[in-house]
């Protein structure tokens, strides 16, 4: 089955540590992308990359860190400088003008 | 004024009755368009994709106005299944797309 995971489904995190979510898409696609959601809120980009070894802040980057290594992987690392990293971070791809595909998301709470 | 702006909500309408959202959007280069729909705790998934000035999928409408710079999503018909959030998005040359805050749709037995 073709698609995009991530892992984990939830993940704890003390002040002070980086915590790395995994994205994996086997589409195929070129580009992959990194939002952030929290409740009752819209969609907020963090990082994009169009292709391999290359990638562009979104409009919240700040405290986050990513890596373009493979085409199916973009891992993000959330790293202690963001202050308030209690969110819903969902990963996405897309090829091309067409539409973009969704993991199931990480839940993150800081303890 | 934000890129993409929808009709705050939420609508809560009862089974059967059919709702409409608009959505508006501020980049005239936007090439695509699309709707998805998010339910609660879960990621977004995609509803309807527009390319040109409209398209339609059951009892799913969506129309594209780029003289207004609107599109529209019309449900007929609304199932209990269809309480979600909806969100218009579009897709700019620089390749991002860009969401709207979402529209929450409850329908009511």
């Amino acid at each position: 089955d073709g698609g995009i995971t991530q892992s984990p489904k939830y993940l704890f995190r003390k002040e002070g540590q980086n915590v790395t979510l995994s994205c994996e898409q086997n589409l195929n696609h070129d580009a992959m992308y990194w939002y952030r959601q929290d409740p009752g809120q819209g969609l907020r980009l963090i990082y994009y990359s169009q292709i391999v070894n290359d990638f562009q802040k979104g409009d919240i980057a700040e405290g986050y860190s990513v890596s373009r290594e493979k085409k199916e992987s973009f891992p993000l690392t959330v790293t202690s400088a963001q202050k308030n990293p209690t969110a819903f971070y969902l990963c996405a791809s897309s090829s091309g003008l067409r539409e973009q595909f969704f993991g199931p998301g990480t839940r993150l709470t800081v303890l | 004024r934000k890129e993409v702006e929808q009709d705050p909500g939420p609508f809560n309408v009862p089974e059967g009755a059919t709702v409409a959202f608009n959505c508006t959007y501020s980049n005239s280069a936007s090439q695509s368009f699309f709707w998805y729909r998010q339910d609660c705790r879960k990621e977004p998934k995609l509803l309807m994709s527009v390319y040109s000035s409209g398209n339609e999928d059951g009892r799913f409408t969506a129309q594209l106005n780029r003289a207004s710079q609107y599109i529209s999503l019309l449900i007929r018909d609304s199932k209990l299944s269809d309480s979600a959030t909806y969100l218009c998005v579009h897709l700019n040359y620089g390749q991002n797309f860009v969401f709207g805050p979402g529209t929450r749709l409850s329908v009511l037995p």
